[in-house]
């Protein structure tokens, strides 16, 4: 079975510094996707980025960014230039995708946003 | 508006009183998901189905039923509900194509005394 694990339950970042969230996945397989979502305090999970694992490229969506090393099993978040709004819950994910729809979710970073 | 649907938002209720939370999405998602999360513990998927009336467990199905009869619609029911039950329920959809980019619903808060 495949397992996520977010070592970092707490994290903190100055507004405007720039901050990175781990995540590893155990997966035997070559073929996968991986996500990072945002829960805010309203609960929502919100999609932050993803990443096809047959693409070299790391993503990016505006202010964030991954570093996918894929023989290392590795796919953190970075965050540039954070705010008071990106103060939340992120849980990193993983999905096998064709035939197995089903998200593996680590168990969550709670980043807290310093003015 | 494309978007994922839960209601109730907000649930007290007592031991063994049977509940229902439905879920619907109006974006022709075949897949579709239920999970629970608890603190500590991320996200743990209940039951997903994959289409209409293809239902199947999850991680933590026990205590849990669903069914699929209609293509938008995916509801929950807890026909004898325990308080190890409280948690905060999410209701998730999707394509079956990639990038398997999942819709969240805005979650329900289940509480059983």
């Amino acid at each position: 079975a495949q397992t996520v694990t977010q070592s970092q339950p707490e994290m903190s970042v100055q507004e405007a510094e720039t901050v990175t969230l781990s995540c590893t996945y155990d997966t035997s397989e070559s073929d996968y996707y991986l996500f990072w979502y945002k829960q805010p305090p309203s609960r929502q999970m919100i999609l932050v980025i993803r990443q096809e694992a047959y693409k070299q490229q790391n993503a990016t969506e505006n202010r964030f960014s991954v570093n996918f090393q894929k023989a290392a099993k590795s796919f953190s978040l970075k965050i540039s230039d954070s705010q008071l709004g990106d103060a939340a819950m992120y849980f990193c994910a993983y999905l096998l995708g064709a035939g197995s729809y089903q998200l593996t979710f680590g168990k969550g970073t709670k980043l807290s946003v310093i003015p | 508006e494309a978007q994922v649907t839960q209601n109730p938002r907000y649930l007290i209720t007592v031991t063994g009183k049977k509940l229902t939370v439905t879920c619907s999405q109006n974006m022709n998602h075949e897949y579709m998901s239920w999970y629970r999360q608890d603190p500590g513990l991320g996200l743990r998927q209940i039951y997903y189905s994959m289409n209409v009336e293809v239902t199947d467990k999850g991680d933590v199905p026990e205590g849990y039923k669903v069914s699929r009869k209609e293509k938008r619609n995916f509801p929950l029911i807890l026909e004898s509900p325990s308080p190890n039950q409280t948690s905060l329920y999410f209701c998730a959809s999707s394509f079956r194509r990639p990038p398997y980019e999942q819709y969240f619903g805005p979650g329900t808060r289940l509480t059983v005394t």
